[in-house]
Formats: C-alpha cells, sequence, structure tokens
C-alpha cells in the first residue's frame, strides 16, 4: 500500500457526461500528479501541483481541469466525455516540488460509453 | 521525434538470470532526471529507481540497476537474479526541467521470467 488513495474505482459513464476523480496523497507529501493510461496513448503525464500552485503541465486536454485543495487532497475533473477519453487514470505524490520518489495510488478505471 | 524509447515490448528470462531493459531518450534540456517504474498485472505502478543527468554515478536500489549513458542518451535498467516476482510492464520515463518539469514516459517492455 503506496498510502496515496483515490476514488472512485471504477466509474462508468456516458459520452458527453462530466466526472470527478478524488486524490489523497501520503501523509506529508506536498505534491500531487495526474497521470492518464490508454491502451492508444500508453502513459501520458497530464499535471502536477504543490501545495496547492500549479506545478508543470503536460498533454493535458483543456476539457480536463485539476486542483489542489488546502487539505492536499486534489480532484481531476473531465468534461464532455469521449470515448477516448476511456483509461486508467493515475494520481501520485511525492514530498518536495521535484521530489524524484513518486508513489502512486491503485488508479481510478474509467469507462466512457 | 519520441522522447522516450523502448525498443523492446516484451522479452523473457531465466529465473536467476540478470535481465536488461533498454531506454533511450531524447532531450536538449541540461537537466534532467531518468526513471523507470514497474507495472505488475494487478495494475498498480511502482518506483523502482531515479537517475539525475548530473549524476556521476549510476543509480543501484537493491537488484536494480541503471546503467546511464549520458553520451548515447540511453539510461537502460539492469535487474539482477531475476525473480518470478518480477514479471510485470516495465515503464522508463524522463522529466525535464527546464521544459516545465513535463515527465514523459516509453512505451513499456513485458517482461516475463520463467521458472
Amino acid at each position: 500500500d503506496s498510502g496515496v488513495t483515490q476514488t472512485p474505482k471504477h466509474l462508468i459513464t456516458a459520452t458527453g457526461q462530466r466526472v470527478t476523480l478524488r486524490c489523497s496523497p501520503r501523509s506529508g507529501d506536498l505534491s500531487v500528479y495526474w497521470y492518464q493510461q490508454s491502451l492508444d496513448q500508453g502513459l501520458q503525464f497530464l499535471i502536477q501541483y504543490y501545495n496547492g500552485e500549479e506545478r508543470a503541465k503536460g498533454n493535458i486536454l483543456e476539457r480536463f481541469s485539476a486542483q489542489q485543495f488546502p487539505d492536499l487532497h486534489s480532484e481531476l475533473n473531465l468534461s464532455s466525455l469521449e470515448l477516448g477519453d476511456s483509461a486508467l487514470y493515475f494520481c501520485a505524490s511525492s514530498a518536495g516540488t521535484s521530489s524524484y520518489e513518486q508513489y502512486f495510488g491503485p488508479g481510478t478505471r474509467l469507462t466512457v460509453t | 521525434a519520441q522522447k522516450i524509447t523502448q525498443t523492446q515490448p516484451g522479452m523473457f528470462v531465466q529465473e536467476k538470470e540478470a535481465v536488461t531493459l533498454d531506454c533511450t531518450y531524447d532531450t536538449s534540456d541540461p537537466s534532467y532526471g531518468l526513471f523507470w517504474y514497474k507495472q505488475p498485472s494487478s495494475g498498480e505502478m511502482i518506483f523502482l529507481i531515479y537517475q539525475g543527468s548530473y549524476d556521476q554515478q549510476n543509480a543501484t536500489e537493491g537488484r536494480y540497476s541503471l546503467n546511464f549513458q549520458k553520451a548515447r542518451k540511453s539510461a537502460n535498467l539492469v535487474i539482477s537474479a531475476s525473480q518470478l516476482g518480477d514479471s510485470a510492464m516495465y515503464f522508463c520515463a524522463m522529466r525535464e526541467v527546464y521544459n516545465f518539469n513535463k515527465f514523459y514516459f516509453g512505451s513499456g517492455t513485458k517482461l516475463n521470467v520463467k521458472p
């Protein structure tokens, strides 16, 4: 158990809908990272937050947004969902802004039908 | 151009033997980090090892070592004394510090350890 929690584990929704994925980092970790893993795109880095501020941005679509709250948990919002958004979404946390050791959560499996 | 290239989609190794998983990278960033992650069939991602671009020594973590050849832009993972539990997907990744700390992942290598 990495200490990173993600909810829900599975999510099935329809095209055009909006969902929110939640992540709680390990106790004491200030950085949260979001990744998408799909069959056709592989693993993609989406975004990083450090202590509430956006720190790094990857291939995150405009339909997606994220934030980190004062208690350090993070949410990834996916809107206007398309079939191609079906993927495993991982959250990871690390102690500092560029700490190299990241601890991954179990992931949220999103299925868009 | 691909930032991270893993040319071995699948590999087999005999239990107790060593295996090398290849990774090459492409960057013009002077400061970067290289990572290896393991993803078993259960799906979780596990951090294995890290090498910074300015590190002089190759990184080692238990049975894992990273063969860092900066001039060749390669960061191969060496697993010594393979175990059945090493069967998994292995991903190489790079973080470019001056490029807004972006991460890039390779397509992965599926390692099967044979008894």
